[in-house]
């Protein structure tokens, strides 16, 4: 019974196309993020949501958008896809709750290549 | 600025050796720290935090304010130990994690 499931796990494309990325979670959580991890692994956030509402969103080219149609689905959709998009895109989720960070519960992962 | 970092980017040992995953940070105000472990073919998972003084797997971490790190120990490392191991900072909203460059861990027999 998978927590958090990404779809694709893995996507190759040509320069210049439009992909997505979806995110679901079955957690009952109410904060999502997206998270990129490059070549050298290291994990940056991109966007956080909670409740629907975008809440951080980190210098990320404008050719990427979230959309979170509901608490359980947050997707990614990146527009003319360019070579340094190439990455594993994490989706993760939380509880939020007044004692801080909850626990980040991630995805598997969706490898991007961009050719 | 806040921000984690991880200096070594590998680190092999052998079975039954001492291991010490380094994390410092930056950070004003106190800290939410943790560690997340990444092993191979398996999804980024909790290992602990700061707040919870637990140890896990035989792994302890203690935050030192006053050197502003957050390292990771396990006395006796095992081969299963072998992964990715990411050191994290919640940031100043509380809103999302600040994740370190990662080290990864390799244990020999």
């Amino acid at each position: 019974d998978t927590a958090v499931s990404q779809t694709p796990k893995y996507l190759v494309t040509q320069m210049g196309n439009d992909k997505s990325i979806k995110c679901e979670q079955n957690l009952g959580h109410d904060t999502m993020y997206w998270y990129k991890q490059d070549s050298k692994k290291f994990l940056k956030i991109m966007f956080s949501y909670n409740n629907k509402e975008l809440i951080i969103n980190e210098t990320v080219p404008n050719r990427f958008s979230p959309k979170s149609p509901d608490k359980a689905h947050l997707n990614l959709h990146i527009n003319s896809l360019e070579l340094g998009d190439s990455a594993v895109y994490f989706c993760a989720s939380s509880r939020t709750s007044g004692g801080g960070m909850g626990e980040l519960f991630f995805g598997e992962g969706s490898r991007l290549t961009v050719l | 600025a806040q921000r984690v970092t991880q200096p070594e980017k590998l680190l092999s040992v052998f079975k039954g050796a001492p291991v010490e995953l380094k994390c410092n940070y930056s950070y004003s105000g106190s800290p939410e720290l943790f560690w997340y472990v990444q092993y191979s073919r398996q999804r980024l998972q909790l290992l602990l935090r700061h707040i919870s003084r637990e140890s896990i797997k035989g792994f302890t971490a203690d935050l030192n304010k006053g050197e502003t790190s957050f390292h990771l120990k396990k006395p006796f490392a095992q081969e299963e130990d072998s992964a990715m191991y990411y050191c994290a900072l919640s940031n100043q909203a509380g809103t999302a994690l600040i994740f370190g460059k990662g080290t990864t861990l390799s244990v020999s027999s």
